[in-house]
C-alpha cells in the first residue's frame, strides 16, 4: 500500500518562530507536492518537487521555503511563522505527470498564535 | 489560470437519498480527477475521467465528464454516512505541465 507520512497532525506555534514541516513518502515518486488548504478555498500549491534538489514553486510560494535532500522527504519550511499562515497543510506524491493519482498525507493542522 | 467551480458549496441531505455535485470551468481540459477528503484525512483519488462524454461508475457512485471537456458530475445513489466528505475535482493547468489546480470542494454531510 502506498504511503505518505506527515511529522505532526497538530502544531501550535508563536509568531516569528521557524517552522519544520515534514513528508515523507515509500513509493520511490519523483514527484512531491506542498499544499495548504483552506476553508472555500480549496487546496492551493505552495512548493512542488520534480526530483532530489529540484524545486518550483507553486501559486503561493510567499513566507516558505521547501527542501529535497532525499527522494522520499519533502520538508516545508516557514522561516518566520505568522498568523496568516494558520492553516491546514497536506503533502502529496506523484509518480508521474499531472493525469496521474496524487497520494496524500493526513496533513498537518498548523496553529500560529 | 483556469478556475474550477464546484457546486454546491455544501450539501446536507438524510441517509437514502440520492444527490448530483458539479464541477464546472470555461476552460476545455484533457482530463479530470475526482478525489473526496473525509474529516481528518488528505483527500484520495476516486476517478479520473478522459474522454467527453465518458461516464464511470464506482459502486453506487457515477461520474460523468462533458462532451466539450468543460465539465464534469458526481452522482451519488443512496448516499451514506460513509460518503460524508469534501469532494474535489482537479485538472491539469494548461500553464505548466505538472501543476494541478484543485476546485474549491463540495461538502458534503450525510445523516443518518
Amino acid at each position: 500500500d502506498v504511503k505518505v507520512t506527515q511529522s505532526s497532525r497538530y502544531l501550535v506555534k508563536r509568531t516569528g518562530e521557524k517552522v519544520f514541516l515534514e513528508c515523507v513518502q515509500d513509493m520511490d515518486h519523483e514527484n512531491m507536492f506542498w499544499y495548504r488548504q483552506d476553508p472555500g478555498l480549496g487546496l492551493r500549491l505552495i512548493y512542488f518537487s520534480y526530483d532530489v534538489k529540484m524545486k518550483e514553486k507553486g501559486d503561493i510560494p510567499e513566507g516558505y521555503s521547501v527542501s529535497r535532500e532525499k527522494k522520499e522527504r519533502f520538508s516545508l519550511i516557514l522561516e518566520s511563522a505568522s498568523t496568516n499562515q494558520t492553516s491546514m497543510y497536506l503533502c502529496a506524491s506523484r509518480l508521474g505527470t499531472s493525469g496521474d493519482t496524487q497520494y496524500f498525507g493526513p496533513g498537518t493542522r498548523l496553529t500560529v498564535l | 489560470t483556469q478556475l474550477l467551480e464546484q457546486s454546491p458549496q455544501f450539501l446536507s441531505i438524510q441517509e437514502g437519498e440520492n444527490l448530483t455535485v458539479y464541477c464546472n470551468s470555461s476552460s476545455v481540459f484533457s482530463s479530470l480527477q475526482w478525489y473526496r477528503q473525509e474529516p481528518g484525512e488528505g483527500p484520495v483519488l476516486l476517478v479520473t475521467v478522459v474522454t467527453g462524454g465518458e461516464v464511470k461508475k464506482l459502486k453506487r457512485l457515477t461520474f460523468q465528464f462533458g462532451d466539450a471537456r468543460k465539465d464534469s458530475s458526481l452522482h451519488i445513489t443512496a448516499a451514506q454516512t460513509g460518503d460524508t466528505g469534501l469532494y474535489l475535482c482537479a485538472v491539469a493547468d494548461v500553464a505548466s505541465y505538472d501543476k494541478v489546480i484543485f476546485g474549491p470542494g463540495t461538502s458534503l454531510s450525510v445523516i443518518p
